[in-house]
C-alpha cells in the first residue's frame, strides 16, 4: 500500500530556500508505472501544481515557479526532493507529494494524482 | 494555461438529496488519439489531503461509492453525488491533466442543509 510522507522545516525565512523531502514506501520509487508530483495549497485556498518528476530524473515544472524550483529523486533513500529558492510569504502553504500513474499519448504521459501524502505546512516568515 | 472554473462556489444539500458540481475548462481536454478527456475530480475533507474520486471524466477510483459519478466532454464536466451522506461534506476540485501546467478548479464546498 502506497505511503507518502513529507518532511522538512516548518518555518523558512524570506529569501531563503525551502527544502522538503518525501519518503515513498509501499511501492518502488523506480517503478516504470509511476511519476511523482508536488502540489501546494496556501492556507484556506486551492491547489497548485508545482511539478512532476520521473525516477530517471525527467522533470516538468509549472512555468510560474520554474525559475525557482528544483526536483530530484534519491532512489537509494526512496525519497523525492523539492527545493524552492528565494521564498516569500506567498510561498506559505501546505506542500504535498503525490503519485501519478503513467499513461500514454500525452506529454508528460501521466494520469491523475491517485495517492497523496498528508502534507506539511511551510510558513515563510522572519 | 488551461483555466478551470467551477460552479457553484458552495452548496448546501439535505441528506439523501442530489448534489451537482460543474467544472469548465478554458480549452478542450479531449485527446483525440485515445478519445479520453483528461479530467479528474478530487474530494478534500477538512484537515485531510485531497483524495482522487473520478478520473478520465467518469471512471470511479477503487473504493469510491457509486453515489459519485462524473460526466461531460470537451470543456464541460459534472460531478454528481446522487444521495448526499454526512461524510461527503468536503471541498471538491476538478483538475485537468491534459497538458502542463496541470491546473485545478477553485473548489466547491459541499455542506449539509
Amino acid at each position: 500500500q502506497l505511503h507518502l510522507q513529507e518532511s522538512g522545516p516548518g518555518l523558512v525565512e524570506p529569501s531563503e530556500t525551502l527544502s522538503l523531502t518525501c519518503t515513498v514506501s509501499g511501492v518502488s520509487i523506480t517503478s516504470s508505472s509511476y511519476y511523482w508530483g508536488w502540489i501546494r495549497q496556501p492556507p484556506g485556498k486551492g491547489l497548485d501544481w508545482i511539478g512532476t518528476i520521473y525516477y530517471s530524473g525527467s522533470t516538468y515544472y509549472n512555468p510560474s515557479l520554474e525559475s525557482r524550483v528544483t526536483m530530484s529523486v534519491d532512489t537509494s533513500k526512496h525519497q523525492l526532493s523539492l527545493k524552492l529558492t528565494s521564498v516569500t510569504a506567498a510561498d506559505t502553504a501546505v506542500y504535498y507529494c503525490a503519485r501519478h500513474p503513467r499513461t500514454t499519448w500525452t506529454y508528460p504521459p501521466v494520469g491523475p494524482l491517485d495517492g497523496w501524502g498528508q502534507g506539511t505546512l511551510v510558513t515563510v516568515s522572519s | 494555461d488551461i483555466v478551470m472554473t467551477q460552479s457553484p462556489d458552495s452548496l448546501a444539500v439535505s441528506l439523501g438529496e442530489r448534489a451537482t458540481i460543474n467544472c469548465k475548462s478554458s480549452q478542450g481536454v479531449l485527446y483525440s488519439s485515445n478519445n479520453k478527456n483528461y479530467l479528474a475530480w478530487y474530494q478534500q475533507r477538512p484537515g485531510q489531503p485531497p483524495k482522487l474520486l473520478i478520473y478520465w471524466t467518469s471512471i470511479r477510483e477503487s473504493g469510491v461509492p457509486d453515489r459519485f459519478s462524473g460526466s461531460g466532454s470537451g470543456t464541460d464536466f459534472t460531478l454528481t453525488i446522487s444521495s448526499l451522506q454526512a461524510e461527503d461534506v468536503a471541498v471538491y476540485y476538478c483538475q485537468q491533466y491534459y497538458t502542463t501546467p496541470f491546473t485545478f478548479g477553485p473548489g466547491t464546498k459541499v455542506d449539509i442543509k
